[in-house]
């Protein structure tokens, strides 16, 4: 059984670019969790996606960023014009469940740079 | 703001001692987790402890958890050169009426430890 798999590992995209970041989690999970992370920091909650749904994106920035899960693919991160306060790590998570007993499966995450 | 703090902010002690990393946070929770970040990798889950539980243990790890005081702790016994790492806790907030469970994190604790 494959971890929760991000791709690509690493980005670097020029001001204004966009950046798709692909996130497909542990088989048999349907909900996904983007955190973001700046350097010497933690990692700062996103959005959480169940298939076709965003239940909570309190964590992401109104403009340029958004979210999907399809029901088949990947979950994709999608920055649109980056700016050079993009740039960081971005790791998503995956369970099978929600609840209290709710434990998350990290992916290696995507490091973005903006240059 | 931050949920999870750790602290201290870094530690650096020499291989076979023991290595306590606290964690504080503020507001109830569901249950609380530490996870492992090695430089540049993605996170590792270590052990969760459930709000009822006072106390947990996994090979040389010991986790405590004192909801009173809204705090826990992360003991690492016997430490090797290979523990180096950033460790984080993390605590389960539920928003039930949302349907929503968020995993939010402190800012961690850099252990260095010396061989």
């Amino acid at each position: 059984n494959a971890g929760v798999m991000q791709n690509p590992r690493h980005l670097v995209r020029r001001r204004g670019q966009e950046a798709r970041l692909r996130c497909s989690p542990m088989k048999g999970h349907s909900h996904v969790y983007w955190y973001r992370q700046l350097p010497e920091e933690g990692l700062k909650f996103m959005v959480y996606l169940q298939k076709e749904n965003i239940i909570d994106e309190s964590g992401m920035p109104k403009e340029r960023f958004s979210a999907e899960f399809p029901k088949e693919g990947p979950s994709i991160l999608r920055i649109q014009q980056v700016v050079r306060g993009d740039s960081a790590a971005y790791f998503c998570a995956s369970s099978p469940q929600r609840g209290p007993a709710l434990e998350a499966f990290f992916g290696q995450g995507t490091r973005l740079t903006v240059v | 703001s931050q949920q999870g703090e750790e602290d201290p902010q870094a530690l650096s002690i020499q291989e076979g001692e023991n290595a306590t990393m606290n964690c504080s946070y503020k507001t109830s929770i569901n249950n609380l987790q530490w996870y492992r970040q090695n430089s540049g990798r993605g996170l590792v889950h270590l052990i969760l402890i459930r709000s009822n539980e006072r106390e947990k243990h996994s090979g040389r790890l010991r986790v405590t958890l004192d909801t009173s005081k809204k705090s826990s702790s992360l003991l690492i016994t016997a430490s090797r050169a290979a523990d180096t790492a950033s460790y984080f806790c993390a605590t389960l907030i539920g928003y039930s009426g949302a349907g929503s469970y968020q995993l939010t994190f402190g800012k961690g604790t850099k252990l260095s430890v010396i061989p």
